[in-house]
């Protein structure tokens, strides 16, 4: 059974610091990983999409590395601002067309000015 | 991207009834899948949604409590039913595109007193 813990659970820090979000996942027979956005009481917003056949993803001031090997994500944030503040969530979605995704536990993360 | 909503998007309700809610897609797809959040947890998938299927649920769900319709391809319904206050979650439709990426809708808010 698929696992997924993300740490650490929750992270403030100032405006303007680049900071980096963790999440393993202890089955690597996956088909890709999907880090989330989450607001207080909303739905969740898709951030990036990594395949499993590749190393990273990136998409303004996000990017998103896999090691599928070590069963390892990072989300790295550069030049943080108080509106990246939200929960993060990774989830990963085993092999097979009909697989589900699995989510991890998620980073609540604060920018504060 | 698809652009999901759903219906209604928050409700209170007294304990032994039930809710119906909908989730409308603005594009055809053929995987959708009900989550449930209980407060300061992470997602739990409840049940997949194929059109022209019966749902498939995922084990502690069954489906005299949370019955899923999927009439066509750009509609599905979750039914809560005999609603107690441990179904107090947040209840978010997703669909799958092109077999990769996931999208949610805005979630539906749910107090049971």
């Amino acid at each position: 059974k698929q696992e997924v813990t993300q740490i650490p659970a929750a992270l403030s820090v100032p405006e303007g610091e680049n900071l980096v979000l963790n999440c393993s996942f202890t089955d690597s027979a996956i088909y890709n990983l999907q880090w989330f956005r989450q607001d207080p009481g909303k739905g969740l917003t898709s951030l990036l999409l990594i395949q499993s056949s590749q190393r990273e993803q990136t998409s303004g001031r996000l990017n998103a590395s896999l090691d599928k090997s070590s069963g390892r994500s990072t989300l790295y944030i550069a030049a943080s601002q108080p509106g990246d503040s939200a929960t993060y969530l990774c989830a990963v979605r085993g092999t097979g067309t009909a697989s589900k995704l699995t989510f991890g536990t998620g980073t609540r993360l604060q920018v504060t000015l | 991207s698809a652009v999901i909503s759903q219906k209604p998007s928050r409700d209170i309700c007294q304990r032994g009834t039930s809710l119906t809610i909908q989730c409308q897609v603005d594009s055809q797809v053929t995987m959708m899948f009900w989550y449930r959040q209980q407060p300061g947890q992470s997602l739990t998938l409840i049940a997949t949604a194929n059109q022209g299927s019966e749902a498939t649920y995922e084990s502690g769900f069954v489906i005299d409590k949370f019955p899923i319709s999927r009439p066509n391809l750009t509609f599905s319904t979750l039914t809560v039913s005999n609603m107690s206050p441990e179904d107090s979650s947040i209840y978010l439709c997703s669909v799958r595109q092109g077999g990769n990426e996931q999208y949610f809708g805005p979630g539906t808010r749910l107090t049971v007193t």
